[in-house]
């Protein structure tokens, strides 16, 4: 299966600092892709999205970029915070296609 | 429901017993996914519906494993013969069903054999 046998990246981060995590995304053809955060014992919660035609889309204290070139896509938190610390997974989509595949995730460790 | 329901959250089960996990997609979502979690990993495709048929059944680990969704809602995946690497956190998460979309999780079943 995807994602198998391999542990989770860490990112240590002290708070107040920015964050970028990384993710290689495998297929060309997706168009649509997505940022989850999962805390401890829950499911993944949506964070931000971007579609292939943009490059780059801001939220709230978050920024993704998406370099289609190099099938690269990041996640920017500013000014971390101890409630971001969670794993952060990337997610691709082929419109039309429901399969919504994840990437490995990153854990993130904001240190006081 | 405000959001999407499992049941049980947690389930110990002995090796060789059978379970059933059960998954309460959120009011009008058509598209319901199953995926697993095992620890400290990614999460893994297993299924996905779109109503209450399966297009894609590719990422079903062995015969062991099945899935049905009744009525457009409620989806239920059956572990059979269970087994010790099946000990893992089973997500389920459900959408718009129009593709490109945010997925909708649940928090999980833990499931542990034992």
């Amino acid at each position: 299966g995807e994602s198998v046998g391999l542990h989770l990246p860490t990112l240590s981060v002290q708070e107040g600092d920015n964050s970028i995590i990384n993710c290689a995304y495998s297929n060309s053809a997706s168009d649509y892709f997505i940022w989850y955060k999962q805390e401890s014992g829950k499911g993944p919660q949506f964070i931000i999205d971007i579609r292939s035609n943009m490059d780059k889309r801001q939220g709230q204290r978050v920024t993704v970029l998406l370099n289609k070139t190099v099938k690269h896509l990041s996640l920017q938190i500013a000014a971390t915070q101890p409630g971001d610390s969670a794993v952060y997974f990337c997610a691709e989509n082929i419109r039309g296609y429901q399969k919504v595949t994840f990437g490995i995730g990153t854990k993130l460790q904001v240190i006081p | 429901g405000a959001g999407v329901s499992q049941s049980p959250s947690n389930k110990v089960t002995e090796k060789g017993k059978d379970v059933e996990l059960r998954c309460d997609p959120i009011s009008g979502h058509t598209a319901l996914y199953w995926y697993r979690q095992s620890l400290g990993q990614g999460l893994e495709f297993l299924i996905y519906f779109q109503g209450n048929s399966a297009p894609d059944k590719s990422g079903l680990p062995s015969d062991r494993f099945s899935a049905e969704r009744t009525g457009g809602s409620v989806s239920t995946l059956t572990i059979q013969r269970t087994q010790q690497e099946d000990s893992a956190v089973y997500l389920c998460a459900s959408s718009f069903g129009q593709g490109g979309e945010k997925l909708f999780f649940g928090s999980g079943t833990q499931l542990s054999v034992l």
